[in-house]
C-alpha cells in the first residue's frame, strides 16, 4: 500500500507564483523526505523533514509535517520555469524497513 | 550529482534474458537500496542492504535478487524478464538507516 498520497496529481501556475503540494500518508512515520524529477531522469532529494519537526525550511522551500493528520505539505514560492518536474513524498515507517515508500506524485507545471 | 552512479545507463534485451544493473553509493554510505519504477506501478522499493548483509526486502519478485560486495557496491541481477520488467530501475545509498537517500541516475531496462 501507499505510503504517501500527493495532491493535486497535476498543478499548473505561472512563473512567479507559490505552489503548494500535499502529501497523505497512513501509518506512523520516522521521517518523510520530498523528491523532484524531471521527465524520466533521475530523483533528486530536496528536504528530509523529522517526525518530530513540524517545519523546515531550504532555500525557496518549505516543508510543514502535521503528524496528527499525517500529512505534509511542500511550498515552492517564486516558482520558476525550472521547477517544472514530478514532486514526490517518500516515507519510511520503521520496523526495520528502511525503504521508502512513495506516493504517486504530483506533476508540476510553471507556465512562463 | 548525488555521488551514486549505476552502470548501465540503458539496457535492452530480450524475454527470457538476464542482466546484471550495478550501482555504486556515495562514499562513506553503508546502505543500498534498489527501486523499480514504472508506468503502472510508480516507484517500488526493492531491496535494502546494509554494510553487505540484506537488511530488508520490499516488492521484489523471486526471479530478481541482489548482493552487496565488501567495497560496498551492489548489483541487481533481473532473469527469467518478462515484457513487464521494462522499467527505470535506482538504486540509492544513505549514511546509515532512516537517512537522507541519495539516488542514482537510473537504468532504463527494455525488454523485447
Amino acid at each position: 500500500s501507499q505510503q504517501g498520497e500527493e495532491d493535486p496529481q497535476a498543478l499548473s501556475i505561472q512563473e512567479g507564483e507559490n505552489a503548494t503540494m500535499n502529501c497523505s500518508y497512513k501509518t506512523s512515520i520516522n521521517n518523510l523526505q520530498w523528491y523532484r524529477q524531471n521527465s524520466g531522469r533521475g530523483l533528486v532529494h530536496l528536504i528530509l523533514i523529522r517526525s518530530n519537526e513540524r517545519e523546515k525550511h531550504s532555500g525557496r522551500l518549505r516543508v510543514t509535517l502535521d503528524t496528527s493528520k499525517k500529512s505534509s505539505s511542500l511550498l515552492i514560492t517564486a516558482s520558476r520555469a525550472a521547477d517544472t518536474a514530478s514532486y514526490f513524498c517518500a516515507a519510511t515507517s520503521g520496523g526495520g524497513a528502511d525503504g521508502l515508500t512513495f506516493g504517486k506524485g504530483t506533476h508540476l507545471i510553471i507556465q512562463p | 550529482d548525488s555521488g551514486v552512479t549505476q552502470t548501465p545507463k540503458h539496457l535492452i534485451t530480450a524475454t527470457g534474458q538476464r542482466v546484471t544493473l550495478r550501482c555504486s553509493p556515495r562514499s562513506g554510505d553503508l546502505s543500498v537500496y534498489w527501486y523499480q519504477q514504472s508506468l503502472d506501478q510508480g516507484l517500488q522499493f526493492l531491496i535494502q542492504y546494509y554494510n553487505g548483509e540484506e537488511r530488508a526486502k520490499g516488492n521484489i519478485l523471486e526471479r530478481f535478487s541482489a548482493q552487496q560486495f565488501p567495497d560496498l557496491h551492489s548489483e541487481l541481477n533481473l532473469s527469467s524478464l518478462e515484457l513487464g520488467d521494462s522499467a527505470l530501475y535506482f538504486c540509492a545509498s544513505s549514511v546509515g538507516r532512516i537517512e537522507t537517500q541519495y539516488f542514482g541516475p537510473g537504468t532504463r531496462l527494455l525488454v523485447l
